[in-house]
């Protein structure tokens, strides 16, 4: 039930293309859902973050979409640039300090 | 130097050696973390420290010992691992409250022949 279920494993846009990454949770107690790009040899950075209270945030290019009665949310990146190839991890956070990631979508965008 | 930093970047050691990991932040945060990042799988929480109290601790094996100094500071503490502890191991930092973020370092790649 701690779960995150994050799909698709790999995914290949064309520059431009919208990019879209998808997550489901089973644990109604999580209450804060971010999103994480983690480059080659580097550790994941902080992208955008979401509450359950809230449905849509947009950041720049990327919004999260979230679904609390379907117990879902997504990841969209829109106008994808090769720049944005990375991988890419949900997460939900329980409580203060517990985080349970997904397994990550690695993302390729071709020039 | 800004951010999380972690030493050393790779290490590669044998079942029968002793070795520690560092991790340092440099971001007044509370609290700090351990991470394991295995290929294809989620990450691991290991440990979460609090003001430099344990404050998460999932059923690691002893083998991995956590240390917290201060709270700048964390270590992993590591003796006779087996093969199929060779991860990225990744420290990251947070303010501790309940819609903060957390900071991760570049991580230490570790082989266990």
């Amino acid at each position: 039930q701690q779960q995150v279920k994050q799909s698709p494993q790999s995914l290949i846009v064309q520059k431009g293309g919208i990019s879209i990454i998808n997550c489901a949770y089973e644990n109604t107690a999580f209450d804060y859902f971010p999103w994480y790009q983690q480059f080659p040899g580097k550790g994941p950075a902080l992208l955008i973050a979401i509450r359950p209270d809230v449905s849509e945030k947009k950041e720049g290019r990327f919004t999260i979409s979230f679904n609390k009665s379907a117990k879902q949310f997504s990841l969209h990146i829109m106008d994808s640039q090769p720049g944005d190839s990375a991988t890419y991890f949900c997460a939900a956070k329980l409580g203060t300090y517990k985080y349970i990631f997904g397994t990550g979508t690695r993302l390729k965008v071709l020039a | 130097e800004t951010g999380v930093t972690q030493t050393p970047r790779h290490l590669v050691m044998g079942m029968t050696n002793k070795k520690s990991l560092k991790c340092e932040q440099h971001l007044g945060h509370n609290a700090m973390y351990w991470y394991k990042q295995s290929a294809k799988k989620p990450l691991e929480l290991m440990f979460v420290y609090s003001l430099e109290e344990r404050v998460e601790n999932n059923s690691v094996p002893s083998r991995f010992s956590p240390e917290c100094p201060n709270s700048s500071h964390l270590f992993l503490h590591l003796h006779t691992l087996q093969p199929e502890d060779s991860a990225l191991y990744l420290c990251a930092s947070s303010q501790g409250t309940n819609t903060d973020t957390q900071y991760f370092g570049p991580g230490t790649r570790l082989t266990v022949l």
